[in-house]
């Protein structure tokens, strides 16, 4: 059972398109994390949201973590190439607990 | 400023076979995690460790070990490598284990057990 459920898993966009994934869960999370990982590499972090209802914006990117602390999405207006790579999402369930992961999304900017 | 530092980048190992994968941080980071990233699997715990001389199971332990000797290192051993093994492995390290501050990984060991 995947704790932590990411859609689209794959996305592939125009340049200058607007774009949303989601991350959702049955399971009520004390923090979610955004990160981005590109081939070869691992993982970066984007953002943390521990607040239910919270918005982090972090240039083109708008975070969102739900009220009932839920759930997520990333919102990426204009996107461009440079945002190519797999989009992953992770939440801490309770204090004692090391992060779980989503499968992720996998995004496609094509010039 | 290194970060998280793994070794080897990669590595094919035949049935049966031993190795370990070393991860080195600089960032006197008290918690230290190992993962696997398998095609459509998303990331899985494997072990992880709250501070020096201490280690956890995660969610898919069996088939490997770890040791958290010193503070900065930890290991991940396979004793007899399988081809179920064949993956990418990711160590991490956070400040916190419920850190806000995120984990930093490393850029992975892509292991092939054949």
């Amino acid at each position: 059972t995947q704790l932590l459920e990411q859609s689209p898993q794959f996305l592939s966009i125009q340049e200058g398109e607007n774009l949303t994934v989601y991350c959702n869960s049955s399971s009520v999370f004390s923090s979610l994390q955004w990160y981005r990982q590109e081939p070869g590499e691992g993982p970066v972090l984007l953002v943390t949201v521990v607040t239910g209802g919270e918005v982090k914006k972090l240039k083109r990117l708008t975070f969102q973590f739900g009220d009932a602390r839920k759930d997520s999405s990333l919102h990426i207006t204009a996107a461009q190439p440079g945002d190519t790579g797999l989009y992953l999402c992770a939440g801490v369930r309770s204090g004692n607990t090391p992060l779980v992961f989503g499968k992720g999304t996998r995004l496609s900017v094509i010039a | 400023n290194a970060g998280v530092t793994q070794t080897p980048k990669f590595r094919v190992l035949k049935t049966g076979q031993s190795m370990t994968l070393l991860c080195a941080q600089d960032m006197n980071h008290e918690y230290m995690y190992w993962y696997r990233q398998d095609p459509g699997m998303g990331l899985r715990l494997i072990h992880y460790s709250v501070g020096e001389g201490t280690t956890a199971k995660g969610e898919v332990p069996d088939g490997y070990n770890v040791s958290r000797l010193k503070k900065q290192n930890f290991l991940l051993g396979l004793e007899s490598a399988a081809p179920s093994q064949t993956s990418v492995y990711f160590c991490a390290s956070s400040r916190r284990k419920e850190s806000n501050y995120g984990y930093t990984f490393g850029s992975g060991t892509r292991l092939t057990v054949v």
